[in-house]
């Protein structure tokens, strides 16, 4: 089956860039997918990609995706306090499939 | 993006009764939608996926006789914990998706249940 796969821990100091890697194995997916999660709350969706992109970037976060090593990343550029969360990647085949998230710390 | 509404955003119920779980898409019309479940510091688990008038489809592992999922509008699904009991205990997400292969899939604010 589909498999999603991303480091649990990162944490970063309050203005560095932060960067979270995702891996997975489904070649016939077509969108890929960055989700944050706070604490005690639901999902909200922070961009995703088309699988014929290899880069978007939107303010702050640039998702770099290289599709022949079936690997995505999100960058969080000048990360701050209410950036620490767990981000999701996940990836748009017959379902969502989610990897474990990363939970990424910031440092003051 | 579209909004989907979860309804309760927290329960408490005594074992053995049975608590039902609202998701709605209230501004489009959703023909799939999926129900996961988060254990503490875990990921999300896909429970099942249901579309619009036909019966849920559950993912291994998953008890269909205790989380019975109905979809019976594009605009409604109802999840409903029969018989609780405190290890069923965790978040639960919705998620709706409009057409088939549609770009993404909207998620509910979840609901935390607890059973005592």
């Amino acid at each position: 089956g589909e498999d999603v796969e991303q480091s649990l821990f990162l944490s970063v100091r309050e203005g560095d860039s932060s960067v979270i890697n995702c891996t997975y194995t489904d070649s016939s997916s077509t969108y890929l997918y960055w989700y944050k999660q706070e604490p005690g709350a639901g999902l909200q969706l922070l961009t995703y990609i088309f699988s014929n992109m290899d880069m978007k970037q939107d303010q702050r976060l640039t998702v770099l995706l290289n599709k022949k090593d079936k690997h995505l990343s999100l960058r969080i550029a000048d990360t701050q306090t209410g950036d620490s969360a767990i981000y999701f990647c996940a990836v748009n085949g017959q379902n969502f499939v989610f990897g474990p998230g990363t939970r990424l710390s910031v440092l003051p | 993006g579209a909004v989907v509404s979860q309804h309760p955003s927290w329960v408490i119920c005594k074992s053995g009764t049975s608590v039902k779980i609202e998701c709605r898409s209230l501004d489009f019309q959703a023909t799939t939608m999926f129900w996961y479940r988060q254990f503490p510091k875990q990921s999300l688990m896909l429970m099942a996926t249901s579309n619009e008038g036909s019966k849920a489809t559950y993912e291994q592992g998953v008890e269909k006789d205790k989380f019975l999922i109905n979809h019976a509008s594009l605009t409604l699904s109802t999840l409903t914990v029969t018989s609780a009991h405190p290890e069923d205990s965790s978040f639960y997400i919705c998620s709706a998706r409009g057409a088939p292969g549609a770009t993404e899939a909207f998620f509910g604010q979840g609901t935390r249940l607890t059973v005592v």
